[in-house]
């Protein structure tokens, strides 16, 4: 089954301690996106990678990471989480590149940090 | 800043009545998708359009972009509650999708 898969789908941490949610599909798509979801807000983009290496930052970036080692696999990294970090995270993949491609959405990973 | 408004925000009708949600913006986008997004999952496409005027259909759900590719409208005929979510679009510029903050619709049985 295509699917994008999200790990862990909830996260309670703490203020500062690192951690990563990891991503992964199988469809062998070239584009993958972070985006966070906050009521009233919508998606907002944080990370996107256009192919294996190759990433870049997208609306709300500061205070993530990502990395694209190898195409299935995009995880997002909190290094020093903080409370306005608090949201539910979604990770994406599209076959093609360019805003006209559909996007996959994984199931979500809701974060808390106290 | 290019910005996509939906409206309403929030939508709850009775099971058989029709509805239609809008997604409106002052710039001209080259695509606009239509997403449902269902509790506890990610947003699923239901539908692209890219062209100014079309209209496409999906069982009960009508989407049209508008002449100027600038706004957008998903009809819903005869509510199911299966029906039930938070609708988003997104419009696509320059190699980024935009995205409106959704319309969460619930549909009473």
């Amino acid at each position: 089954e295509a699917q994008v898969t999200q790990n862990p789908r909830y996260l309670i941490t703490v203020t500062g301690k690192k951690l990563t949610v990891t991503c992964s599909q199988n469809m062998n798509h070239e584009y993958m996106s972070w985006y966070r979801q906050d009521p009233g807000l919508g998606l907002r983009q944080i990370y996107y990678s256009m192919n294996v290496e190759v990433t870049d930052k997208g609306d709300v970036p500061e205070g993530y990471k990502v990395s694209r080692k190898e195409k299935r696999n995009f995880p997002l990294i909190l290094e020093s989480p903080s409370p306005n970090q608090t949201s539910l995270y979604f990770c994406a993949s599209s076959a093609r590149t360019g805003p006209n491609s559909p996007l996959h959405f994984g199931n979500g990973t809701r974060l808390t940090v106290t | 800043t290019q910005l996509l408004e939906q409206s309403p925000q929030f939508l709850s009708i009775q099971e058989g009545e029709n509805l239609t949600v809008y997604c409106n913006s002052s710039s001209v986008f080259s695509s606009l998708q239509w997403y449902r997004q269902e509790p506890g999952e990610g947003p699923v496409l239901l539908v692209t359009v890219v062209t100014g005027g079309e209209v496409k259909k999906l069982k009960r759900l009508t989407f049209q972009f508008g002449d100027a590719r600038k706004d957008s409208s998903l009809h819903i005929t005869a509510a199911q509650p299966g029906d039930t979510g938070l609708y988003l679009c997104a419009g696509g510029s320059n190699y980024q999708l935009i995205w409106g903050a959704g319309t969460k619709l619930i549909i009473k049985p």
